[in-house]
């Protein structure tokens, strides 16, 4: 069974760009999740989707945005990128509606702001 | 808001050592708890859980238990090897209708041999 597949691995953005980064969950997983993993924060959820909804936000502005297709694909953007936006964006999928499951992550895009 | 605090790193210790990490939280409500471990070039992948007070998770010999009076979730394995060498992190979910989990920021664990 394919694991969950980011793209692209690794970008570099200058100030001010905007991103979008995709993700393909795990064949049947209906959730898939965002969050940002920097040195010093560690990993701060984004926000989750589940059947095309956003289920979950977290503290994070509106430049963060993200969506889900019909076939549980999620994309992420990023509008007018700040320096500190550079971070590895991890995505993860899990087959559970509730908080007693696993999450499945993939390796990440590995985003630097210039 | 919850929240995880872990044990600062790095941590290095030589091979059968005991190792410890410890991991406290603060949760609304009941809150499942995780640890998830990062091996040097591969993704994050979930060690092992516990989903009420008092339960033991465990896995490659890797032991936590979900203690509610102290709010701890400490990590501990009995003898490490140079392959445990990797990045641990902490998690609780507590929400009922998502899967929104909150990690600590990781503990970096290199075993010498």
């Amino acid at each position: 069974k394919a694991g969950v597949t980011q793209t692209p691995r690794y970008l570099i953005k200058t100030r001010g760009q905007q991103v979008t980064l995709s993700c393909s969950p795990i064949s049947g997983h209906r959730s898939v999740s965002w969050y940002q993993q920097t040195p010093g924060q560690g990993l701060q959820f984004l926000f989750e989707y589940f059947s095309e909804t956003q289920r979950n936000k977290g503290n994070f502005p509106g430049r963060f945005s993200g969506r889900q297709f019909s076939n549980s694909r999620s994309e992420m953007n990023v509008s007018t990128l700040e320096l500190g936006d550079s971070a590895l964006y991890l995505c993860a999928s899990s087959p559970h509606t509730v908080n007693t499951g696993e999450l499945f992550f993939g390796e990440g895009s590995r985003l630097t702001v210039l | 808001g919850d929240s995880v605090t872990q044990m600062e790193g790095p941590v290095t210790l030589s091979e059968e050592a005991f190792l410890t990490i410890n991991c406290t939280y603060t949760a609304t409500g009941y809150p499942s708890l995780f640890w998830y471990v990062q091996y040097p070039g591969e993704g994050l992948q979930l060690l092992l859980k516990a989903t009420k007070a008092d339960d033991k998770g465990s896995n490659k010999g890797f032991e936590a238990t979900y203690r509610k009076e102290t709010t701890s979730f400490h990590l501990e394995k009995g003898s490490v090897q140079v392959s445990d060498s990797a990045v641990y992190f902490c998690a609780l979910s507590s929400t009922d209708t998502g899967n929104q989990f909150y990690f600590g920021t990781g503990t970096s664990l290199t075993v010498i041999p």
